[in-house]
């Protein structure tokens, strides 16, 4: 089975930082990958998902997502964040030839101060 | 696209008594819907997979007597929590997976409160 780890569960930056969200999953075969992101009181939302081809994935509201497999890593990333950005973002992982089952990582609360 | 609905957002209930919730694709066909619980400060938990037609498959540890889950259409599944006790209290949330894209689309999910 996947498992998906995040770390840093809390983050507090300011307007304008750069933000970078780490996520390792542990599984052998070939993977989907995935950033969701929940805002206050909101669903969660796809920011970006990684299939295949270009390990950079752009996503929705300036945030990419690299794959680095020798890493077992899809770390998020956005170089200024805006006070809109504060949510929760969870990273999460379905085997490529399994059932769809998503493993989801314990996610990151995410503030920005304006 | 992709919109996931659920019903109702919110529920409060006396505890044995069972109640429905579910879960709709608005705008796209799901053949298989999966239904979490979320805990407070805490990552979502996969509670089983619905899929259209047939039964539904539980994770490990979840009481599919107690999570009744229906899938009797293309684009609605419902979860009936039976005889709910208080710490079935929870944040239900639902997804339904769009096309052969792999890719979830989550619902606004459920919060269910058992007195």
């Amino acid at each position: 089975a996947q498992s998906v780890s995040q770390h840093n569960h809390h983050v507090i930056l300011s307007e304008a930082a750069s933000l970078e969200l780490g996520c390792n999953y542990s599984y052998g075969g070939t993977v989907n990958l995935f950033w969701y992101v929940q805002y206050p009181g909101q669903h969660l939302q796809l920011l970006l998902k990684y299939f295949s081809g270009d390990p950079l994935v752009k996503g929705i509201k300036g945030f990419e997502a690299e794959f680095i497999k020798s890493k077992f890593s899809f770390n998020l990333r956005k170089p200024s964040v805006q006070w809109s950005d504060t949510a929760e973002y969870f990273c999460a992982v379905n085997a490529r030839s399994g059932n769809n089952r998503l493993a989801f990582g314990k996610g990151n609360q995410v503030v920005v101060i304006p | 696209g992709a919109v996931v609905s659920q019903h109702p957002s919110r529920v409060i209930c006396k505890s044995g008594t069972s109640v429905k919730i579910e879960c709709r694709s608005l705008d796209f066909q799901a053949t298989t819907m999966f239904w979490y619980r979320q805990f407070p400060k805490k990552s979502l938990m996969l509670m089983a997979t619905s899929n259209e037609g047939s039964k539904a498959t539980y994770e490990q540890g979840v009481e599919k007597d107690k999570f009744l889950i229906n899938h009797a259409s293309l684009t609605l599944s419902t979860l009936t929590v039976t005889s709910a006790h208080p710490e079935d209290s929870s944040f239900y949330i639902c997804s339904a997976l769009a096309g052969v894209g792999e890719t979830q689309y989550f619902g606004p999910g459920t919060r269910l409160l058992v007195l």
